[in-house]
This record gives C-alpha cells, sequence and structure tokens, in this order.
C-alpha cells in the first residue's frame, strides 16, 4: 500500500515561498503524484500532479527527484488566503485498482 | 464551486438508525467516489464507482454500502450507527478511473450520531 510522510504543520508569513515535502518510499511505477488543497469544511481542492521532473502551473510548481521516492509542492509568495491543509497523494494499483491514499497533510499557517 | 452537489449538508441522527447520503458528479463525470474525514483518521477512501459498477473498495464497514444509479448520482447507505460514524463524507468525481485524472469535491455531509 502506497504510503505518504508528511509534515504536520508549517509556518510562514505572507510573500514568502513555501515548499512542503511528501516522502512516499515505496511508489509505485506508474503511480502519479498529486497534491489537494483543503480549507475548513470544505472538500479537498486539486493543485497540481506530476510523474516526474517538474510540473508548473498558475498556482503551484510540483518538483520530482528522479527517484521519484519523494516530492515538494512549491507555492510561490504564499498570501494569508493560502492557509489550509495541503495532501499529497500517491495511487495504489497494486491490487488491480486505483485506491487513493491521501496522507494526513501538512497544516500551513500563513502569518501576516 | 466544484460542480459536484452533495446533501444534506447536515445530518443528526441517533445511534442504530440507517441515513442515506446523495451526491450528483459533475456533469460528464462517470466516476464517483467517496470519502470519511473525521479527526482522527484523517480523510479514507471508502468505495468508486464507475458508469454504474463498483470499481474499487476501500477502508469500507460493512454496515456501510454505496451504489450508482443509471443517471450517474451515487448514494451512500450507513446503517447501525455508531458514535464512530461521526464524521464529514465527501463525494468526489472525474472524468475516469485512474489517478490521472482530477477529482472534484463536493461540500460533504457533516453526520453527527447521538
Amino acid at each position: 500500500l502506497a504510503k505518504t510522510t508528511q509534515p504536520i504543520s508549517m509556518d510562514s508569513y505572507e510573500g514568502q515561498e513555501v515548499n512542503i515535502t511528501c516522502s512516499h518510499n515505496n511508489i509505485a511505477t506508474n503511480d502519479y503524484i498529486t497534491w489537494y488543497q483543503q480549507f475548513p469544511s470544505q472538500g479537498p481542492r486539486f493543485i497540481i500532479q506530476g510523474y516526474k521532473t517538474k510540473v508548473t502551473n498558475e498556482v503551484a510548481s510540483l518538483f520530482i527527484p528522479a527517484d521519484r521516492k519523494s516530492s515538494t509542492l512549491s507555492l510561490p509568495r504564499v498570501s494569508l488566503s493560502d492557509t489550509a491543509v495541503y495532501y499529497c497523494l500517491v495511487g495504489d494499483a497494486s491490487g488491480g485498482s486505483y485506491i487513493p491514499t491521501f496522507g494526513r497533510g501538512t497544516s500551513l499557517i500563513v502569518h501576516p | 464551486d466544484s460542480g459536484v452537489t452533495q446533501t444534506p449538508k447536515h445530518l443528526i441522527t441517533a445511534t442504530g438508525q440507517r441515513v442515506t447520503l446523495r451526491c450528483s458528479p459533475r456533469s460528464g463525470d462517470l466516476s464517483v467516489y467517496w470519502y470519511q474525514q473525521s479527526l482522527d483518521q484523517g480523510l479514507q477512501f471508502l468505495i468508486q464507482y464507475y458508469n454504474g459498477e463498483e470499481r474499487a473498495k476501500g477502508n469500507i464497514l460493512e454496515r456501510f454500502s454505496a451504489q450508482q444509479f443509471p443517471d450517474l448520482h451515487s448514494e451512500l447507505n450507513l446503517s447501525s450507527l455508531e458514535l464512530g460514524d461521526s464524521a464529514l463524507y465527501f463525494c468526489a468525481s472525474s472524468i475516469g478511473t485512474s489517478e490521472s485524472y482530477e477529482q472534484y469535491f463536493g461540500p460533504g455531509t457533516r453526520l453527527t450520531v447521538t
């Protein structure tokens, strides 16, 4: 079963770049790495997804090293509204069907 | 707004009772996922349906069941409720079945069992 490990919490200040790293040592060859953002009492929201190297979209970048055993979500110039829980998701298809396995998430608090 | 709707928003019921949670996926999405989120367990995958058929099963209790109807809406049935079933229940939808497809989550149903 694919498992992920993330820091429980992080603190930052407005305007700073935030990097959240997720470890997934037993990631399978065909697994994607997906990050979601969740605000209190709301459903998670997709941020970014990647398979290898670097992916960038309008809100974040995702860095994946060659061994794919970890990934880093990078949020440029965070604001107060980026305060949320961030989940790293790695699929588990070892049983023949995809089992989405969310980690415990990283609670990011952005301070003024 | 993700385009996924869930009803009811809140549900309060007593132990031993049975409830049904409803989910309507985004237009065009064939997959529906159900998740349970509690403070001590985090976000747990329960079950997935794709175009009416069960596709994947996670940590779903035998007291829980789900189905997806021909119009693609889905229902999660929780029976013989226990205090520990109190949680937020999310439904998500996606176009396909693999992890490469983004999941769109609904606003959730908050279940309180007293």
